[in-house]
């Protein structure tokens, strides 16, 4: 049982390189989303989805795209990464709960 | 606009004693999750409330939700040093499809 499945775990940029980050969950859940964590930060809602075709800004969603290309999957792409996008990104699904993938480390240099 | 404050954020406890971490948000919401964070690792559910006065135990954290106050507390009783973690409440939207905001997080450590 895979759950929700991040893609790459660690990357590394250097400043202007564009990159996709993917997101796949197996649970048939509608809601999907993306969050950044920074240290002293919790967590930060990039984008969220509330079902397939839909798309919402979060809190923090400047420098980022989303697609939700299925009912299983949501990518978030950086199309000119910044050093300030440095931080580990998580992907979660939800119905009644929320589950989280493993996250993806990336720097920006 | 949904604003999820904890406290404390920082919280140092000893090993057998008890202590509450708090979570108030600022409007109305749906579902209230906790969830518990290891260094270096992703977010583990441990609680889901759904209603006013909803109270769920595991082991020796015990959460509640008060929705007129719009808190909810995660108590720990006789604290041991395998809870030290990070913890983080996070809220859903009415209506809103789902949006998850979470708070600060209480870093918790668990001194002998």
């Amino acid at each position: 049982n895979a759950g929700v499945t991040q893609t790459p775990k660690f990357q590394v940029l250097k400043t202007g390189q564009s990159m996709t980050l993917q997101c796949a969950q197996d649970m048939n859940h509608n809601s999907m989303y993306w969050y950044r964590q920074d240290p002293g930060m919790g967590l930060r809602l990039i984008y969220y989805s509330a079902s397939e075709g839909t798309t919402d800004k979060g809190e923090v969603p400047n420098g980022y795209n989303v697609s939700r290309l299925n009912k299983r999957e949501f990518s978030l792409r950086l199309e000119s990464a910044a050093p300030s996008q440095t931080s580990v990104y998580f992907c979660a699904s939800s119905e009644e709960e929320a589950f989280f993938g493993q996250g993806t480390r990336l720097t920006v240099v | 606009e949904l604003k999820v404050e904890q406290n404390p954020l920082f919280l140092s406890m000893q090993e057998g004693k008890n202590y509450t971490i708090y979570c108030n948000y600022s409007t109305t919401s749906d579902r209230l999750y906790w969830y518990r964070q290891d260094p270096g690792k992703s977010l583990e559910s441990l609680f889901v409330l759904l209603s006013n006065g909803a109270v769920k135990q595991e082991g020796r954290l015990m959460a509640s939700l008060d929705t007129k106050a719009r808190l909810s507390t995660l108590h720990i009783t006789a604290a041991v040093h395998d809870l030290s973690a990070t913890y983080f409440c996070a809220v859903t939207l009415n209506n809103q499809g789902g949006k998850l905001i979470f708070g600060q997080g209480t870093e918790l450590s668990v001194k002998p």
